[in-house]
């Protein structure tokens, strides 16, 4: 089955230590994104990838890191959370060219920092 | 002001109505525009997406999107209550290593 999958799925954690939240596709995409999900304010994008070794910042990139080792995976790192990056964040692929405006999402990973 | 626009809702309409749905935006150099369709603790899944100006089709939902004043919208012909969920635009600009930019969506109850 196509699909891109998160983990973990729920998440508390406290104030600066390091996280990872990983995201794998087997859809073969070249196209990977992050998001963040706060009420009233959308999805707001914060890294996206066009390949491996391809990474750009997004709206909202500040306090976040990410790598792309391989194309099937792109993990988003916290190093050092804080309590304004509790929201729910979602991963997202696509392929490349004219593929690249249908993303697939994950089903959302839910992060609380206290 | 927000780059993109949503009405928030909640809107709730009767079964069989038709739902319009609308964005507005700033940006004028977004060219793809984008509907997708999120449910209660899910993440979002494309309905349709566009280029440019026009009108796309696509069963019971119709994409629109006005350029000129920077308006895009989605109807929903004969709604039923499985089109109950949040719906969001989003835009991108033209080829790649272009970010896409969301609007906050509207939340959507289609009644019995």
């Amino acid at each position: 089955e196509a699909q891109v999958t998160q983990n973990p799925r729920y998440l508390i954690t406290v104030t600066g230590k390091k996280l990872t939240v990983t995201c794998s596709q087997n859809m073969n995409h070249e196209y990977m994104s992050w998001y963040r999900q706060d009420p009233g304010l959308g999805l707001r994008q914060i890294y996206y990838s066009m390949n491996v070794e391809v990474t750009d910042k997004g709206d909202v990139p500040e306090g976040y890191k990410v790598s792309r080792k391989e194309k099937r995976n792109f993990p988003l790192i916290l190093e050092s959370p804080s309590p304004n990056q509790t929201s729910l964040y979602f991963c997202a692929s696509s392929g490349n060219s004219g593929a690249i405006y249908e993303q697939y999402f994950g089903p959302g990973t839910r992060l609380t920092v206290t | 002001q927000k780059e993109v626009e949503q009405d928030p809702g909640p809107l709730s309409v009767p079964e069989g109505a038709i739902v319009s749905l609308n964005c507005t935006y700033s940006n004028s150099a977004f060219q793809y525009f984008m509907w997708y369709r999120q449910y209660s603790r899910k993440g979002p899944e494309l309905l349709m997406y566009t280029y440019s100006s026009g009108n796309k089709e696509d069963g019971r939902f119709t994409a629109q999107v006005d350029k000129s004043s920077k308006y895009i919208s989605l109807f929903i012909r004969d709604s039923q209550p499985s089109d109950s969920a949040t719906y969001l635009c989003a835009m991108s600009g033209l080829g790649a290593g272009q970010n896409f930019v969301f609007g906050p969506g509207t939340r959507l109850s289609v009644l019995p």
